[in-house]
């Protein structure tokens, strides 16, 4: 069965110390993979999609077929990097599908 | 363009009533789906809409139901609430009809007391 995995709940590093939000899938296909944010108080929004390859707001994910992984890093994480991220997973074998992970929530301390 | 607008935005029912949501989509987007937020399962997905059919359906019980009008707007009903419905209920719209950028809606908090 297609899933996506986001193995920690909360993950807390301090201003300026690198980030790496883990995301693990599994899919046999090609799917199509993004991350979203959720800022306190704002409606959940994009954040990046693997097949536009860009980095925003300093954040980027690489797709790794081999590990089905598609972790986001940023270098140098800042106050208001502070959210709840998901990663999701979407394909159209069939019928349309879009599966999230159960979020990971980043606390960047001062 | 607005965004994706949901209404009620929260409501307070009772074990055994039921509810409808609604959402309005963003202006031109076809494809409507939904999504129960809790803190400990995340997104988990109802089921989507595109040009008024169902495409695909979550694994959620018979009592939740949706449907999709003519002008793109999406309703979402729930009976015989359980404790257990208590959540944020997400609407998203996108453009296409493959799966791409969804643009999600502010949410209707349900509460079943």
């Amino acid at each position: 069965a297609q899933r996506v995995t986001q193995p920690e709940k909360l993950l807390s590093v301090f201003k300026g110390a690198p980030v790496e939000l883990k995301c693990n899938y599994s899919y046999s296909g090609s799917p199509e993979l993004f991350w979203y944010v959720q800022y306190s108080r704002q409606r959940l929004q994009l954040l990046l999609r693997h097949i536009s390859r860009e980095s925003i707001k300093g954040f980027t994910a690489d797709l790794n077929k081999g590990e089905t992984s598609f972790h986001l890093k940023k270098p140098f994480a800042q106050e208001e990097d502070s959210a709840m991220y998901y990663c999701a997973l979407s394909f159209t074998s069939g019928t349309y599908k879009y599966i999230f992970g159960t979020g990971t929530r980043l606390k960047v301390l001062a | 363009k607005a965004g994706v607008t949901q209404t009620p935005r929260y409501l307070i029912k009772t074990r055994g009533q039921q509810v409808t949501l609604s959402c309005s989509p963003i202006s031109g987007h076809r494809s409507v789906s939904w999504y129960q937020q809790t803190p400990g399962q995340g997104l988990q997905f109802l089921f989507e809409y595109f040009s008024e059919t169902q495409r695909n359906k979550g694994n959620f019980p018979g009592r939740f139901s949706g449907r999709q009008f003519s002008n793109s707007r999406s309703e979402m009903n729930v009976s015989t609430l359980e404790l257990g419905d208590s959540a944020l209920y997400l609407c998203a719209s996108s453009q296409s009809s493959s799966p791409g950028e969804l643009f999600f809606g502010e949410g209707s908090r349900l509460t079943v007391l």
